[in-house]
């Protein structure tokens, strides 16, 4: 069964600093990986795709995330933090009939 | 194209009772899957439909309920609310639900149950 481990259920980053969410999957086939991001009271709005076309993948608002294979991860990064940034991450593995399954989310925040 | 558009956006009702929310898709897109999001448990899938037949359940018990009419939007159904159904109800939509489209995603509708 597929499964998505999002190991940080917090981060704290200072504002231009490096953003660095973590996550891992499991998939008895080939993945499709998405980022959504959740800004307070709004709904989920797609970061970034994974569909087997490029290992590294670019997302909006500078935002990009590696396809590793040989250690099961979609770590989602950015390298330097802005104060609209501070959000909910997901980690999202896609299913096969419209089921989504959803990490645990990542709470971004972003200080001064 | 306007987006997936959800209707309420907010609800309040007492347990017992029973409540119908509305998702609109993208126009054109053909599969509207509903999603619940609660604190304790995250964002869990419910059903998915598909030119108005549901193809994919989650694992919700049957007071759960949706269909899907002939232009694409949806509604679900929960019958004889819990305080444990209140949460947010968000509903996406795609074109053929395929595990490799993206997703786009309403702005929910917010149950609360008292």
């Amino acid at each position: 069964a597929q499964s998505v481990t999002q190991l940080d259920s917090h981060v704290s980053v200072s504002e231009g600093t490096p953003v660095l969410l973590r996550c891992n999957y499991s998939s008895s086939y080939s993945p499709s990986l998405f980022w959504y991001v959740q800004h307070p009271n709004k709904g989920l709005q797609l970061l970034l795709k994974y569909t087997s076309a490029a290992t590294l993948v670019k997302g909006i608002n500078g935002f990009e995330a590696e396809f590793k294979k040989s250690e099961t991860s979609f770590h989602l990064t950015k390298p330097s933090a802005h104060m609209s940034d501070a959000a909910e991450y997901f980690c999202v593995h896609g299913g096969s009939q419209g089921n989504l399954i959803f990490g645990k989310g990542t709470k971004l925040s972003v200080k001064p | 194209k306007a987006g997936v558009t959800q209707t309420p956006r907010y609800l309040i009702k007492t347990r017992g009772q029973q409540v119908t929310l509305s998702c609109s898709p993208i126009s054109g897109h053909r599969s509207v899957s509903w999603y619940q999001q609660t604190p304790g448990q995250g964002l869990q899938f419910l059903f998915e439909y598909f030119s108005e037949t549901q193809r994919n359940k989650g694992n919700f018990p049957g007071r759960f309920s949706g269909r899907q009419f002939s232009n694409s939007r949806s509604e679900m159904n929960v019958s004889t609310l819990e305080l444990g159904d209140s949460a947010l109800y968000l509903c996406a939509s795609s074109i053929a639900g395929d595990g490799w489209e993206t997703q786009y995603f309403g702005p929910g509708t917010r149950l609360l149950v008292l």
